[in-house]
């Protein structure tokens, strides 16, 4: 049984660009959250997804948005990038919303 | 809203001593509480939850948390560690149902466990 995966491993990309990460859920999960872990930090929550609608949302701006498709696969896209958005981005699956199973993370760079 | 606090940002110990990692958290409803690991490049994996019941929860790998509700705690411990627990160590809550903050889970800044041979 496949786990959380998601794509790309890294990413580098230079400010102002727009950037798009993926990610699919462990089998039998219907809800997606992605959380954003500056170095040295904790992660802090984006947003949360189920029936293919956003559900929760953190202290995040506008130009971080989202998606998840029929399948309960998801996108996470970020707009107009700083330098502040460099980060691991993680996704976590879930069934129930509170046991959620991470993703190995996509490590983005903004130079 | 939910915090939590990690007492200890870095915690050194040698190889088969005990060790405790302490968490404390806040919220003004009635949270789950869980304990991630997150080895070097990589993502975070459960390794332990506290959902209901036995205050005193264990992992398959000797980690044991016990919930305090009084003291708003949740500290994990092991008896004997092993240089393969060297890793960052995340307490995490989340609320039990509804409200604004339901689904999202609030994290400490992390507790670095080195473990010396």
């Amino acid at each position: 049984d496949a786990g959380v995966t998601q794509s790309p491993t890294h990413l580098i990309k230079t400010r102002g660009q727009q950037v798009t990460l993926r990610c699919s859920p462990k089998s039998g999960h219907d809800t997606v959250s992605w959380y954003q872990q500056a170095l040295g930090q904790g992660p802090q929550f984006i947003f949360q997804y189920y029936e293919e609608e956003e559900r929760q949302r953190g202290n995040f701006p506008d130009r971080f948005s989202g998606h998840q498709f029929p399948n309960y696969s998801s996108e996470l896209n970020v707009n107009a990038l700083l330098l502040g958005d460099s980060a691991l981005y993680l996704c976590a699956s879930s069934r129930n919303s509170y046991e959620q199973y991470f993703g190995p993370g996509t490590r983005l760079t903004v130079t | 809203a939910q915090s939590v606090t990690q007492l200890d940002s870095q915690v050194p110990v040698f190889e088969e001593a005990p060790v405790e990692l302490r968490c404390n958290y806040s919220s003004s409803v009635s949270v789950y509480l869980f304990w991630y690991v997150q080895y070097p490049n990589q993502g975070l994996q459960l390794l332990l939850k506290y959902l209901s019941g036995s205050t005193l929860v264990e992992s398959i790998n000797g980690f044991e948390a016990e919930f305090n509700k009084s003291q708003t705690s949740f500290h994990l411990r092991k008896p004997s560690v092993h240089i393969s627990d060297t890793a960052e160590y995340f307490c995490a809550v989340i609320p039990r149902a509804g409200g604004t903050s339901y689904g999202k889970l609030t994290f400490g800044q992390g507790t670095i466990l080195t473990v010396h041979p």
